[in-house]
């Protein structure tokens, strides 16, 4: 199982670019890293997923190096809205039957 | 959006009763999944499922259980609800596999036990 550890809380100003690393150093080969964010009373949410290099979608974008033992979430000019928890997962070999969730990283944009 | 529903959204009970927490998707995904989560905390897998007979516990150990005898329904349920049940709950589907990791939410049941 490739445990992830993320920084706790993160605040950005309004209209920054805001970036949140998590690490995965026990990764498998064969996983793949998901990002989820959560804004509180609702169920977590899909952001983005990738395996190596560069992902972009319409929300965010995601930075895998090479290694693959890190990976970097992107969120490009942030709002108010976008205050909440996120969450990085990384896929469990030998069957990926359990989605577990860490503590994830609680984003607070500030006006 | 999702096709996942959870009922009811929010429920008040009485100590000692039986409770059962429903929820259902439509998506026939094979993979379903209960979470409990107190406000302001983590998400913690109490059973999960991968296909119509199946269950598991999850990393929390929860008093509660689940069936799962239709794909598209996995309720949970407490025998003897107790305060210390107070929590949220939400319920998840998906098809994740090594290349498909998005998983589905409910709304979830909010539930105190008094």
């Amino acid at each position: 199982l490739a445990k992830t550890t993320q920084p706790i809380s993160m605040d950005s100003y309004e209209g920054q670019e805001v970036n949140i690393t998590c690490s995965h150093n026990n990764i498998a080969t064969n996983d793949y890293i998901t990002w989820y964010q959560q804004f509180p009373s609702q169920g977590p949410r899909f952001i983005i997923q990738g395996y190596k290099t560069k992902v972009t979608n319409e929300v965010a974008s995601l930075f895998i190096p090479a290694d693959r033992k890190s990976s970097t979430l992107s969120l490009p000019r942030v709002s108010l809205s976008d205050t909440a928890v996120y969450y990085c997962l990384v896929g469990e070999s030998g069957g990926y039957q359990k989605v577990t969730f860490g503590t994830g990283t609680k984003l607070q944009v500030i006006p | 959006e999702a096709d996942i529903y959870q009922t009811p959204r929010y429920l008040v009970i009485g100590t000692g009763k039986k409770i059962t927490l429903e929820c259902s998707q439509t998506m026939g995904h094979d993979k379903m999944y209960w979470y409990q989560q107190d406000p302001g905390m983590e998400l913690h897998l109490i059973h999960y499922s991968y296909g119509v007979n199946s269950t598991e516990k999850g990393d929390l150990s929860s008093e509660s259980t689940v069936s799962r005898i239709r794909t598209e329904h996995f309720p949970l349920t407490l025998e003897s609800a107790r305060p210390s049940h107070t929590s949220q709950y939400l319920c998840a589907s998906s098809d994740w596999d090594r290349k498909n990791t998005e998983a589905f939410f409910g709304q979830g049941t909010r539930l105190t036990v008094v």
